[in-house]
């Protein structure tokens, strides 16, 4: 059974200070994506990361894959109050591109 | 930009009763999808579609669960007879190719009481 694991579950953080979330897992995927869900909607594609080793960067948020392509992290510069919400990590293996969620990472950013 | 809707966005039901969630891909999108959420968990895969034909399901999606893309537009999921334990969230999604993100819609919350 595939498991992505996700730290940490929540991460509480004055607005200006930078964070990193993990997404871990024993088995190879052949894409990971981030998600961000918000209360009562469904998740939001951020980003989707495909080489081992690649890095992307969507203005603060900068998402690294594992060389091996078992992990991940989103890092966060400066945190603002917007950032506040659930982060999903999200690999791929199949041949029909199912996904494996992690339990999510309730970020909290305060004034 | 292009969405994924669903219908309805919240449904209460008797415990055993049939269910039937509708979602509208995009339309230039060909692999489809439902997952569930039960309240605090993760966001489990059910089954996913593609070429008028389940390609993949998972444990939970037993005979009691089935798909359709009756019209090349909706894509529905019925539940035949539900349990309690079926309460959750289910998102539809889609997307174009097997290496792109995904599109979810806002979900149907389902109730059965």
């Amino acid at each position: 059974t595939q498991l992505l694991e996700q730290s940490p579950q929540f991460l509480s953080i004055q607005e200006g200070e930078n964070l990193t979330v993990y997404c871990n897992s024993s088995s190879v995927f052949s894409s990971l994506q981030w998600y961000r869900q918000e209360p009562g909607e469904g998740p939001v594609l951020l980003v989707t990361v495909v080489t081992g080793g690649e890095v992307k960067k969507l203005k603060r948020l900068t998402f690294q894959f594992g060389d091996a392509r078992k992990d991940s992290s989103l890092h966060i510069t400066a945190a603002q109050p917007g950032d506040t919400g659930l982060y999903l990590c999200a690999g791929a293996s199949s041949n029909t591109g199912k996904l494996i969620f992690g339990q999510g990472t309730t970020l909290q950013v305060k004034p | 930009e292009p969405e994924v809707t669903q219908t309805p966005s919240h449904q209460v039901t008797q415990m055993g009763q049939e269910v039937i969630l509708r979602c509208v891909p995009i339309s230039n999108h060909l692999y489809f999808y439902w997952y569930r959420q039960i309240l605090g968990q993760k966001v489990e895969f059910l089954v996913s579609f593609y070429n008028n034909e389940i390609s993949e399901k998972s444990e939970i999606f037993d005979d009691q669960f089935s798909v359709e893309r009756p019209d090349g537009s909706n894509f529905t999921l019925k539940i035949r007879s539900t349990k309690l334990e079926d309460s959750a969230m289910y998102f539809c999604a889609s997307r174009v190719g097997t290496a792109q993100g995904y599109t979810f819609g806002s979900g149907t919350r389902l109730t059965v009481v």
